[in-house]
């Protein structure tokens, strides 16, 4: 079974700043997606961020960035120049590339709640 | 236009009752899905159809039973609500080319059920 850990249950971070987020994850895959969702008090799911194992570039989507570590098993998100709408819940995740009973299974982590202060 | 709709929205009910959550998409999808957030907001995935036919059972009791009437729906019932499932639950849907799932889904609202 795949398995998503998050270290961090709590971060805080000043706005502006930048602030890392960890995840590591255990798998014998070699083909699988890594994703990064956002939960802010609305309670919305909302994808921040996505990475495809067999691409060796690390993933960006404006002020949020991986850095993805196949060998290691590591996907960490970096925000930054932080923003207070960037409190929230984050989850990362893990998605085999598979058909049947594996079809877009997504195991999550157990979350970082991260908070912005001004 | 919302892309995943939920409804209702939240849901407080008595024990033992019988409760359905309906969930709909307007994004063409062909695969959605049920998960459970824990209040530890812990997301764990409950079920999930293709084309109408059940993929991803977990193991739940199987006093939870999802319904498909077609592609563009996926209704969750539950028979004699238990206090342990108080929780919120999404909805979530995707499209699977060839088989294989797409990699980004999209999540409803989640409905927040409390069983008194």
């Amino acid at each position: 079974a795949q398995t998503v850990t998050q270290s961090q249950p709590e971060m805080s971070v000043q706005e502006a700043e930048t602030v890392t987020l960890s995840c590591t994850y255990d798998t014998s895959e070699n083909n699988y997606y890594l994703f990064w969702y956002k939960q802010p008090p609305s309670r919305q799911m909302i994808l921040v961020i996505r990475q495809e194992a067999y691409k060796q570039q690390n993933a960006t989507e404006n002020r949020f960035s991986v850095n993805f570590q196949k060998a290691a098993k590591s996907f960490s998100l970096k925000i930054s120049d932080s923003q207070l709408g960037d409190t929230a819940m984050y989850f990362c995740a893990f998605m085999r590339i598979g058909r049947g009973s594996t079809l877009g299974r997504l195991y999550f982590g157990r979350g970082t709640q991260l908070t912005v202060w001004p | 236009d919302t892309a995943v709709s939920q409804t209702p929205k939240y849901l407080v009910t008595q024990m033992g009752n019988d409760k359905s959550i309906k969930c709909e998409q307007n994004l063409g999808h062909d695969t959605m899905y049920w998960y459970k957030q824990d209040s530890k907001k812990f997301l764990k995935i409950m079920f999930s159809y293709n084309n109408k036919e059940l993929i991803i059972n977990e193991t739940v009791p199987n006093r939870f039973s999802p319904k498909s009437p077609d592609k563009a729906h996926l209704n969750l019932h539950i028979n004699s609500l238990e206090l342990g499932d108080s929780a919120v639950y999404f909805c979530a849907s995707s499209q699977a080319t060839s088989g294989r799932a797409s990699d980004e889904q999209f999540f409803g609202p989640g409905t927040r059920l409390t069983v008194l």
